[in-house]
């Protein structure tokens, strides 16, 4: 079970979309619609932001999206906020109730 | 509301075990999988493994098989975690999660356990 790829890192200025990429293969990511994706800001516990791939959680605002097409899925934070500047994870079910999770994604508001 | 709370931090030597607790309230325990995760310093979130709601399966992470135990007693609405055979690599924060009645989707969090190795 290999940690899911992610960018480093990924900016934007306020106002802005922002995309984060998380690729997988076809026996996790591209197989199962059991994509999340995790805010967590430095010190604290991550929080959900969107779960099977495109939902999204009671108080999350819409302006956090996600999509999926083929290995890889995607989270797009659009009108960025100071607040946004956080890592992302995203994290995917491998089958026989084992999930794994991406290597992460460091958000700069410039 | 729902609450995981855990217990505090460890300080243990190499090759030793640590058991980390997650108690919870404000909702049916026997209700929703629990998942372990962890994330040492300045590193990303490592899935560890998760238990069903009766407690009667687990799996886990393959790196961590052998190694590590997941339990609940369901009386108390209490996760245990169990790592053995600690190293310096397993120095983290090790954190509980609930799912919110959907795969993955780990709505609720524990405050998070450090457990440092060191001699």
């Amino acid at each position: 079970q290999s940690a899911l790829t992610q960018p480093p890192s990924a900016s934007g200025s306020p106002g802005q979309s922002v995309t984060i990429s998380c690729t997988g293969s076809s026996s996790d990511v591209g197989r199962y619609n059991y994509v999340s994706w995790y805010q967590q800001h430095p010190g604290k516990a991550p929080k959900l932001m969107i779960y099977e791939v495109s939902k999204r959680p009671s108080g999350v605002p819409d302006r956090f999206s996600g999509s999926k097409s083929g290995n890889t899925a995607s989270l797009t934070v659009s009108g960025l906020q100071a607040e946004d500047e956080a890592d992302y994870y995203c994290n995917s079910f491998v089958g026989n109730n084992i999930y794994v999770f991406g290597t992460g994604t460091k958000v700069f508001v410039l | 509301q729902v609450q995981l709370m855990q217990s505090g931090a460890e300080v243990k030597q190499p090759g030793a075990s640590v058991k980390v607790s997650c108690k919870s309230s404000g909702y049916t325990f026997t209700s929703y999988h629990m998942h372990w995760v962890r994330q040492a310093p300045g590193q990303g979130l490592e899935w560890m493994g998760i238990i069903n709601p009766a407690g009667s399966d687990t799996r886990y992470a393959q790196k961590f098989k052998g190694r590590v135990t997941m339990t609940r007693d369901t009386s108390t609405s209490t996760d245990y975690m169990e790592l053995s055979s600690l190293r310096s690599e397993d120095t983290a924060v090790y954190y509980c999660a609930r799912e919110g009645g959907h795969h993955g989707d780990n709505i609720f969090w524990g405050q998070g356990t450090l457990v440092t190795v060191s001699s």
